[in-house]
């Protein structure tokens, strides 16, 4: 079975600095996505980033890119030029390619604080 | 428009009461899921339906009862509430299949609390 760890509960960044949040996962399939999705206190689940295994290139979309390393089983995820709304709760997730199902693996999140 | 809604976004409700939470999207997606996330924040995926029929259910115990009257609804209905049921319940949709790229769009959400 898949499983996802995030090693960070909590992290805090300074505005306008740079802040990369952990999460390794395990799996022996070789074809699966990774997600990065963020909770803040309004609770909605919302899509940061996401990752194909097949790819190489690392995502990037604005001040968010991934520090994706396949052999290694690990998925980082930066943030640059931090901004007060960038806090939240931090989840990393997998889902596999193949199968029926496409259910999200989450791992256990990190509290993300931005002090101004 | 929201993608994807369910209401109430708060359930209050003494044990061993019946309750239904229900969810819509209007995505034109082919799945949709419960997850469940508890005090901790930990999320999990208790159900999964792929064009009304049942395709993942993560052992949940059986007071927990989906229903998809359709592909664009799906509702959670709980028998006998536990205190321990407790926690925020969302609801999300993705495209079906094998497309695993796609990702998962999430309602807001719904903190059901069990006194």
């Amino acid at each position: 079975a898949q499983t996802v760890t995030q090693s960070q509960p909590e992290m805090s960044v300074q505005e306008a600095e740079t802040v990369t949040l952990s999460c390794t996962y395990d799996t022996s399939e070789s074809d699966y996505y990774l997600f990065w999705y963020k909770q803040p206190p309004s609770r909605q689940m919302i899509l940061v980033i996401r990752q194909e295994a097949y790819k190489q290139q690392n995502a990037t979309e604005n001040r968010f890119s991934v520090n994706f390393q396949k052999a290694a089983k690990s998925f980082s995820l930066k943030i640059s030029d931090s901004q007060l709304g960038d806090a939240a709760m931090y989840f990393c997730a997998y889902r596999s390619a193949s199968g029926a199902t496409n259910k999200l693996i989450f791992g256990t999140g990190t509290l993300l604080a931005v002090q101004p | 428009d929201t993608a994807v809604s369910q209401t109430p976004k708060y359930l209050v409700t003494q044990m061993g009461n019946d309750k239904s939470i229900k969810c819509e999207q209007n995505l034109g997606h082919d799945t949709m899921y419960w997850y469940k996330q508890d005090s901790k924040k930990f999320l999990k995926i208790m159900f999964s339906y792929n064009n009304k029929e049942l395709i993942i259910n993560e052992t949940v115990p059986n007071r927990f009862s989906p229903k998809s009257p359709d592909k664009a609804h799906l509702n959670l209905h709980i028998n006998s509430l536990e205190l321990g049921d407790s926690a925020v319940y969302f609801c999300a949709s993705s495209r079906g299949g094998t497309q695993g790229n796609t990702e998962a769009f999430f309602g807001q959400g719904t903190r059901l609390t069990v006194v």
